[in-house]
């Protein structure tokens, strides 16, 4: 069973960038069967999908975080990360790293990681 | 986006009971529906997907149906370990959304 954690700094200032690493277990990274993903849940609520990235390096992202989402994989750590800019309190929310599965009609998130908070704040 | 919604938000039930959760999409997602648990401080654990297909070391008590627009997830002969937070999602559409989540909780 794929393991996933993630890390990265707790506390952002507003207007500055979030960084979180993901790292994974296996060697399933260089698979063509999984997409790496992000996705957050803002406190008390549901879930937001915020992109992936394929292990060709395509990526595909959440039109409503407005262009400030990177997701780049650093495959000689079996890492994927994710960069948000221009940070504001709305992005105050535990983010996990994800594997969605994407085999003929399967589409399902498979594995996840515990998830950190992020909080926004001076 | 495709939005998802369920219904009920929210519901209160014995162990034992029998509880059916129904998630709607705004437009067809063909079989491209999973079912999560959620558990609070951890993160979702996939039960179902593709509509009724149980995930490996589910319980047997948990199932799916459903397909284009309506779904359900039926918990029968609902234990302690159950009381949660279920979510649907969708994957047939980009962006991959979300519902609103369920919350089981004990009578």
């Amino acid at each position: 069973q794929v393991q996933l954690q993630e890390s990265g700094p707790a506390l952002v200032k507003p207007s500055e960038t979030l960084s979180l690493s993901c790292t994974v277990s296996d060697d399933s990274i260089d698979s063509a069967s999984y997409y790496w993903t992000w996705i957050r849940q803002h406190p008390g609520k549901g879930l937001e999908w915020l992109g992936y990235i394929y292990h060709t390096g395509s990526t595909y992202y959440n039109p409503s975080l407005r262009g400030r989402a990177t997701i780049l994989f650093d495959r000689s750590k079996k890492e994927f990360s994710l960069k948000l800019t221009s940070v504001t309190a709305a992005d105050t929310a535990v983010y996990y790293c994800a594997r969605e599965i994407v085999v003929d009609v399967l589409y399902y998130f498979d594995s996840w990681s515990q998830g950190t908070l992020v909080t926004v704040s001076s | 986006d495709i939005q998802m919604t369920q219904s009920p938000s929210s519901v209160s039930a014995s162990v034992g009971d029998r509880v059916e959760i129904t998630c709607r999409a705004s437009q067809t997602v063909g079989s491209r529906l999973a079912w999560y648990q959620q558990k609070p401080g951890t993160p979702p654990k996939l039960l179902i997907y593709l509509s009724s297909t149980l995930q490996s070391g589910v319980p047997t008590r948990f199932s799916g149906s459903g397909s284009g627009t309506e779904f359900t997830l039926t918990i029968s002969g609902l234990q302690l370990e159950d009381f949660a937070t279920y979510y649907c999602q969708q994957g047939n559409t980009f962006p991959k959304t979300f519902g609103p989540g369920t919350k089981v909780d004990l009578k």
